[in-house]
């Protein structure tokens, strides 16, 4: 059975760059028929696509966060990471990370991100 | 970029039938697919209708989705609610470089 877990830290100061891994077990990232994303949910909110990611490097971002987001993978830890940089109050959510066919499923337990100085 | 407009709320009685739209800005609803996701609170999101009108394993058939094209929106339809349904419903859609959720709906059985 797939499983995603995000992980990093949960406070991260304004102006600087929130950095989170999701690792994927009981599969492999490198499978040919899947994206890897990244979605978020501020408290109390909706859900926001911030980017996808294919096993072999080739990426979308959602338009809004383009200039900030930075998403990469490495097949040899069945890893893919999020950066975020020059984060405000308003990138505080729960961020997800999830599998994706045009479906995002399943999804990972989420982890928040609060930013606070 | 398109948006996916959803109401805010809806409620209704368990045992009765409830249809939870999603509204496509621009471009076709045809064009790509659209899901479903139910949120209960303090949980991630699970999916319970995929390509238009599709159900996962697991998800009862209750639930069912559909699209029409000439209100371009989508719907969620659950019908025999039980207070268990109770929780907040995403649809997100696509694309060639987008992914979009709508702003998500409350679901209140009472």
């Amino acid at each position: 059975q797939l499983q995603l877990q995000e992980s990093g830290p949960g406070l991260v100061k304004p102006s600087e760059t929130l950095s989170l891994t999701c690792t994927v077990s009981g599969g492999s990232i490198s499978s040919s028929s899947y994206y890897w994303g990244w979605i978020r949910q501020p408290p109390g909110k909706g859900l926001e696509w911030i980017g996808s990611i294919y096993y072999s490097g080739s990426t979308y971002y959602n338009p809004s966060l383009k200039s900030r987001v930075t998403i990469s993978v490495d097949t040899s830890k069945n890893q893919f990471s999020l950066k975020l940089s020059s984060v405000t109050a308003a990138d505080t959510a729960v961020y997800y990370c999830a599998r994706s066919t045009g479906v995002f499923d399943p999804w990972g337990q989420g982890t928040l991100v609060t930013v606070s100085s | 970029n398109f948006m996916l407009t959803q109401p805010h709320s809806v409620s209704e009685s368990p045992g009765k039938t409830v249809t939870i739209s999603c509204t496509r800005s621009s471009g076709s609803i045809a064009s790509n697919y659209v899901q479903w996701y139910q949120q209960r609170p303090g949980s991630s999101p699970t999916t319970v209708i995929y390509e238009d009108n599709q159900r996962p394993s697991g998800v009862p058939d209750r639930f069912s989705g559909s699209i029409d094209s000439s209100s371009n929106s989508a719907s969620l339809t659950i019908s025999g609610l039980k207070t268990e349904d109770e929780a907040d419903y995403y649809c997100q859609s696509y694309d060639s470089s987008n992914q979009v959720f709508g702003g998500g709906t409350k679901l209140t059985v009472l």
